[in-house]
């Protein structure tokens, strides 16, 4: 099993520009979740889904869709990056549901100009 | 909406000191968990507690979960250089996960 794989690793965009950050998982899992981590602030979750058609809002979702349609898949897509939107951003998965053991990618180290 | 909070925010201690993180959730909650991250690196489950009162221990890490169900703790004893990273508590916040600011552990050898 790969687990949680994110791409890409590294990513450098322009204010206004748009991307999609990958995000799958071979393990089955109905449950994922999109976070990202800035410095002295943890882990904030942007949007999760409960599985394949239904997503929901966390924390801090604006400037961030997301869509579930496959259980395997969740991109996170940037509409319009913004400087406040350069971050680390980790998709996790878990068996059910979000408060079960989370198993976290890699990681995608995103900055906009 | 519910917080959880997370003391202290860093720590620097000499290898073979004892280490302890402090956990406290607006509201009670059903189970907590630890996770550890690594410099560079992705969270990493640790333990889950969902018992009051419960305490688990893994070799030299030590997992406490309060009584009323709204405050953990994760106590090293004699750390290591191996145990440097952010170590971070998450509560369940109906169906997802509220993640502490984490704690930055340094170790000097």
């Amino acid at each position: 099993n790969a687990g949680v794989t994110q791409t890409p690793k590294f990513q450098v965009l322009k204010t206004g520009q748009s991307m999609t950050l990958q995000c799958a998982q071979d393990m089955n899992h109905e449950y994922m979740s999109w976070y990202r981590q800035d410095p002295g602030m943890g882990l904030r979750l942007i949007h999760y889904s409960v599985g394949a058609g239904i997503t929901d809002q966390g924390e801090v979702p604006n400037g961030y869709n997301v869509s579930r349609s496959t259980t395997e898949d969740f991109p996170l897509r940037l509409l319009s990056a913004a400087p406040s939107q350069t971050s680390v951003y980790f998709c996790a998965s878990s068996f059910l549901a979000g408060d079960n053991e989370q198993f976290f990618g890699p990681g995608t180290r995103l900055t906009v100009l | 909406g519910q917080q959880v909070m997370q003391i202290p925010q860093y720590q620097h201690v000499q290898e073979g000191e004892d280490f302890t993180t402090y956990c406290n959730s607006s509201t009670t909650l059903s189970n907590i968990q630890w996770y550890k991250q690594r410099p560079g690196g992705h969270p990493v489950f640790l333990i889950q507690l969902v018992k009051s009162g419960e305490v688990k221990k893994q070799k030299r890490l030590t997992f406490q979960f309060g009584e009323a169900k709204k405050n953990s703790s994760l106590h090293i004893t004699a750390t290591q250089t191996t145990d440097v990273g952010t170590y971070f508590c998450a509560g369940d916040g109906g169906n997802k996960l509220v993640f502490g600011a984490g704690t930055i552990l340094r170790v000097k050898s």
